[in-house]
């Protein structure tokens, strides 16, 4: 079975431009959570998507924005770049029942993304 | 909010040995998850081994076990006869337990593990 599926790999842009990120949970997945990963720290929460509607949103400025499609697909949206968004941008996807007790993550191979 | 610390920014182990990864972590909930991520060299991350806090018996996955000291806040991982394999970034994550919520992973900073010959 594919897992999450991430693209693209790499990418490079220059400041003050705009970058669509995407990604594809495992099918029967009806959740996506979005984490950017500075290089040499942990990752942190952005997004949590489950069913087209955000369920969840870290600590980032309204130049991120991010939606999920009726196939669970979701795409990342970053406005305005700026340096210090060059990080890996990794997706995770879950099941996410209505009874939640735990619903395991299981994490793309994320995308590079390089602000000049 | 919640934190989690990883003091242990590197360690090295030689093939079959044993090594302990140490975390501790904040917070005011009750009822949480913690969870022991690895992310090898440019593939991506991977669950090794989760614990609910509910429960007192410490979590074993094959060589991979945790001391959860939950008084303490500390969320230890202990790798057995340490493999090649195993080198890898190793992070220590932390999830509120809850329905309706957001299945939020709060991430430490990571230890870098090398297991060499």
């Amino acid at each position: 079975d594919a897992g999450v599926t991430q693209s693209p790999t790499h990418l490079i842009k220059t400041r003050g431009q705009q970058v669509t990120l995407r990604c594809s949970p495992i099918s029967g997945h009806k959740s996506v959570s979005w984490y950017q990963q500075v290089l040499g720290q942990g990752p942190q929460f952005i997004f949590q998507y489950y069913e087209k509607e955000e369920r969840g949103r870290g600590n980032f400025p309204d130049r991120f924005s991010a939606r999920q499609f009726p196939n669970y697909s979701s795409e990342l949206n970053v406005n305005a770049l700026l340096l210090g968004d060059s990080a890996l941008y990794l997706c995770a996807s879950s099941w996410e029942g209505l009874r939640r007790s735990y619903n395991e993550q299981f994490f793309g191979p994320g995308t590079r993304l390089t602000v000049l | 909010a919640q934190t989690v610390t990883q003091s242990q920014p590197e360690m090295s182990v030689q093939e079959a040995e044993t090594v302990t990864l140490s975390c501790t972590y904040d917070t005011s909930e009750n009822n949480y998850y913690l969870f022991w991520y690895k992310q090898p060299p440019s593939r991506q991350m991977i669950l090794v081994i989760r614990q609910e806090a509910y429960k007192q018996q410490n979590a074993t996955e094959n060589r991979f076990s945790v001391n959860f000291q939950k008084a303490a806040k500390s969320f230890s991982l202990k790798i057995s006869d340490s493999q090649l394999g195993d080198t890898a970034m190793y992070f220590c994550a932390f999830m509120k337990h809850g329905t309706g919520t957001a299945s939020k992973l709060t991430f430490g900073t990571g230890t870098r593990l090398q297991v060499t010959l």
